[in-house]
């Protein structure tokens, strides 16, 4: 099946900083990636969706000029988190369409877990 | 907008044996998909079973199947023969078949199975 790689897997940083995710689809092309963030123990909330070439489409209540995405190729899709705050530590996951059809199936990054000390 | 319930925040099952995980679902909209992934301790979010809206039969995937009410907006997923590895977080999740793709997912069911 496709594949969909997240790095950094884990990362620490100090408040105020700013981190970047990356999300890679490794053997198909994606035109849209998602962008979700799961709390402990909680569902997966959708944040925003990346079309390649274009602006990220953020979902109500998402902060746009904190959480920058950029999808620059049909491969590569990144979540900066800037200024980055405690509350903001949570597990960022991120899928990839495959194909422009309706009924293409998500493919899931492993996700990246953001501690913001 | 279309919300996905989880009424199940736990369950548990004996190995060998069948358990039922249920989910509905509020929606305006003729044509959807509907799916469950299972999140295993790992994180990584795994598609246990999809079933499109305007397929009256029910999916099935080996030991997984689906009982999709579509009048009653209900998609339970019925796992036989429970395995060791089945235990996980098991979300329901809607997806529109018109624009945006994104998945609009339940809060989740744990499920335990004990050997």
């Amino acid at each position: 099946g496709a594949v969909v790689s997240q790095h950094p897997s884990w990362v620490i940083c100090k408040s105020g900083t700013s981190v970047k995710i990356e999300c890679r689809s490794l053997d198909f092309q994606a035109t849209t990636m998602f962008w979700y963030r799961q709390f402990p123990k909680q569902s997966l909330m959708l944040m925003a969706t990346s079309n390649e070439g274009s602006k990220a489409t953020y979902e109500q209540g998402v902060e746009k000029d904190k959480f920058l995405i950029n999808h620059a190729s049909l491969t590569l899709s990144t979540l900066t988190v800037t200024s980055a705050h405690p509350e903001d530590s949570s597990f960022y996951i991120c899928s990839a369409r495959l194909g422009l059809a309706g009924n293409n199936e998500q493919f899931f990054g492993p996700g990246t877990r953001l501690t913001v000390l | 907008a279309q919300t996905v319930t989880q009424s199940q925040p736990e369950m548990s099952v004996q190995e060998a044996e069948t358990v039922t995980l249920s989910c509905t679902y509020d929606t305006s909209e003729s044509d959807y998909y509907l799916f469950w992934y299972k999140q295993p301790p790992s994180r990584q979010m795994i598609l246990v079973i999809r079933q499109e809206a305007y397929k009256q039969q029910n999916a099935t995937e080996n030991r997984f199947s689906v009982n999709f009410q579509k009048a009653a907006k209900s998609f339970s997923l019925k796992i036989s023969d429970s395995q060791l590895g089945d235990a996980a977080m098991y979300f329901c999740a809607y997806r529109s078949a018109g624009t945006g793709y994104a998945l609009n997912f339940g809060k989740g069911t744990s499920l335990l199975v004990t050997p």
